[in-house]
């Protein structure tokens, strides 16, 4: 099993582009988020969903808009981005919202 | 918001010496989780224990419930070079659709 993969790892945009960072897992999972990752803020939660065609805010979730139309994938749209939204991006799944998760590798973003 | 507070921020140790990481939380829970991450690099789920639980072990690793301090502790025994990450909590909910909310980390660092 691949797990959780996430494409790209790397990506520079300039300010204003949209890009779609994919997730997809093979876990069979209903539960899957996006959290974004800047140095000293932890985690924080972007948008998560607890099944196909249902989504819902995290902490995060201006600048951003995602769609869950299969179990297995959850993309991430940058709707028009701006600097502000240079982070790291992790997906993540889980069997439902409060166990164990499991991670993929990360998009490392940078908006110029 | 974040939940869990990990205490301390940063922790450096001689190699085979015992690391000690601390995590506060506010509200109640149905689970509290312990997950490594090496730099640049997704998370990895290290433990899980249950609010009914008080110790649970897991190889070198020792985490204990303290939940009428909202507290934990992740004891990592006899410290190896490849420990060296960021470890951080998080905290389940009742609600099998919640989410998790992770603290923002305790980086370890292990001296040769």
């Amino acid at each position: 099993n691949a797990g959780v993969t996430q494409t790209p790892k790397f990506q520079v945009l300039k300010t204003g582009q949209s890009m779609t960072l994919q997730c997809a897992q093979d876990m069979n999972h209903e539960y899957m988020s996006w959290y974004r990752q800047d140095p000293g803020m932890g985690l924080r939660l972007i948008h998560y969903s607890v099944g196909a065609g249902i989504t819902d805010q995290g902490e995060v979730p201006n600048g951003y808009n995602v769609s869950r139309s299969t179990t297995e994938d959850f993309p991430l749209r940058l709707l028009s981005a701006a600097p502000s939204q240079t982070s790291v991006y992790f997906c993540a799944s889980s069997s439902f919202g409060n166990t164990e998760a499991f991670f993929g590798q990360g998009t490392r973003l940078t908006v110029v | 918001s974040q939940q869990g507070e990990e205490d301390p921020q940063a922790l450096s140790i001689q190699e085979g010496e015992n690391a000690t990481m601390n995590c506060s939380y506010k509200t109640s829970i149905n689970n509290l989780q312990w997950y490594r991450q090496n730099s640049g690099r997704g998370l990895v789920h290290l433990i899980l224990i249950r609010s009914n639980e008080r110790e649970k072990h897991s190889g070198r690793l020792r985490v204990t419930l303290d939940t009428s301090k909202k507290s934990s502790s992740l004891l990592i025994t006899a410290s190896r070079a490849a420990d060296t990450a960021s470890y951080f909590c998080a905290t389940g909910t009742m609600n099998r659709d919640d989410k998790i909310i992770f603290g923002k980390g305790t980086r370890l660092h292990i001296l040769p």
